[in-house]
């Protein structure tokens, strides 16, 4: 298996712009999340998805911030409109279920957002 | 929700000695914890998890502890080595979603 797969591993925009970060879980899992890393706040969870169903967007800081995902293979976060303080990585990482727990969360290589 | 606690934010060792990183969490009903190390500039990786039915888990050199009743485990690396150097973050799961801590940056010289 590939693992987590994200695309585009790194952003540059400009402020005001949209940003459409994307993401491939791991084929057979069923859980799926969104995180945000910096340097002050480190690893926040932003949203995650239970069977392509969003459980919790309480991480989610603003309305300029949504997130989908439409079918079990693929998910999407998009910043409209960004700005510089939404520079970032932001990962992506998937989970699965096995006797009724939730396993291992595997991360994907991360997207390294910079608003300019 | 669960909060999670860590410490310290950095750590500097001698290549050989040993690395004790702590944390605390919040949530009673959390039954699974894992530990992640980020090298610089790539993801958190999973190194060793624990669940709350175990005391104490090992795997080579790094091993984890768990005391449910003081809420509090702990990630033990002994005979450190340089390319132990990285960022790492505990994490504490009541239902799906991890909650990580802030993490330490552990620093082993030679």
């Amino acid at each position: 298996d590939a693992g987590v797969i994200q695309s585009p591993r790194h952003e540059v925009t400009e402020m005001g712009q949209e940003v459409t970060l994307r993401c491939k879980p791991i084929s057979g899992h069923n859980s799926l999340f969104w995180y945000r890393q910096t340097m002050m706040r480190g690893l926040e969870l932003l949203i995650y998805f239970n069977n392509n169903v969003p459980i919790d967007d309480s991480g989610m800081p603003e309305d300029r911030f949504s997130a989908k995902m439409p079918n079990a293979s693929f998910s999407t976060l998009k910043i409209q409109p960004s700005e510089p303080r939404d520079s970032a990585v932001y990962f992506c990482a998937s989970s699965g279920t096995s006797w009724g727990s939730q396993e291992t969360q595997y991360f994907g290589p991360g997207t390294r957002l910079l608003v300019l | 929700g669960e909060n999670v606690e860590q410490h310290p934010s950095t750590l500097s060792v001698q290549e050989g000695d040993s690395a004790v990183i702590k944390c605390t969490y919040s949530d009673s009903a959390s039954n699974y914890f894992p530990w992640y190390k980020q090298e610089l500039g790539k993801r958190p990786q999973l190194i060793i998890d624990i669940r709350s039915n175990v005391g104490e888990k090992k795997d080579q050199r790094i091993a984890v502890t768990l005391n449910k009743t003081a809420k509090h485990f702990s990630l033990h690396i002994t005979e450190t080595q340089p390319e132990d150097s990285a960022v790492y973050f505990c994490a504490a799961r009541a239902g799906t979603a991890l909650i990580f801590g802030k993490g330490t940056t552990l620093s082993v010289s030679s």
